[in-house]
């Protein structure tokens, strides 16, 4: 059964801290592994990764896939209060199905 | 920036009763989506739809769930007959291929 784990499902730290999110995959015929923000509603798309080694950066998010240890990793430098959310890796195949993880809830205190 | 819009935002409903949950897709994308999200829970899959048909659904995607896309532009999900487990937040996505963006969810409660 494909399956996503993400850890650690909940980690709280100050403002200007650096984290760490970490994303393990097992999904037949893997083709990606997206990263989503979540606040109050709905994910928002932040990274697709689909090639070992590259890392993608979005201001201080930064992210990067290891295919052949199943594995993604989220960095967020100098943290901010509005960083503060929920973090769900998803892993997709060539069937189009998502699979989720469970997130993980980062809270940055001021 | 066009944008997934799903109505309505909240549905309350009695058991046993039938609910469409509406969702309007961005509007050149070719792959849908719906998934729910049961209060502090994951997000799950519930149903792919392409080319006007399923192409994947999940073990939650019973009998009592079905997708329509009726008029080339809204995507709906229907339960036939709701059951207090089936409340949740519902996501509808619509993806080119790859990413999917979501909408804002609609918040079903089944009382």
């Amino acid at each position: 059964e494909d399956k996503v784990v993400q850890s650690p499902l909940s980690l709280v730290v100050h403002e200007g801290d650096t984290v760490t999110l970490n994303c393990s995959y097992e999904v037949t015929n893997f083709r990606s592994l997206l990263w989503y923000k979540q606040e109050k509603k709905a994910p928002t798309f932040l990274f697709m990764l689909t090639s070992s080694g590259i890392e993608k950066k979005s201001g201080r998010l930064s992210s990067i896939l290891d295919k052949k240890e199943l594995f993604s990793i989220l960095n967020i430098t100098a943290t901010q209060t509005g960083d503060s959310a929920v973090y769900l890796c998803a892993a997709t195949s060539y069937g189009q199905n998502f699979v989720f993880g469970p997130g993980t809830r980062l809270s940055v205190l001021p | 920036e066009p944008e997934v819009t799903q109505t309505p935002s909240h549905q309350v409903t009695q058991m046993g009763q039938e609910v469409i949950l509406r969702c309007v897709p961005i509007s050149n994308h070719l792959y849908f989506y719906w998934y729910r999200q049961i209060l502090g829970q994951k997000v799950e899959f519930l149903v792919s739809f392409y080319n006007n048909e399923i192409s994947e659904k999940s073990e939650i995607f019973d009998d009592q769930f079905s997708v329509e896309r009726p008029d080339g532009s809204n995507f709906t999900l229907k339960i036939r007959s709701t059951k207090l487990e089936d409340s949740a937040m519902y996501f509808c996505a619509s993806s080119p291929m790859g990413v999917q963006y979501f909408g804002p969810g609609t918040r079903l409660t089944v009382t």
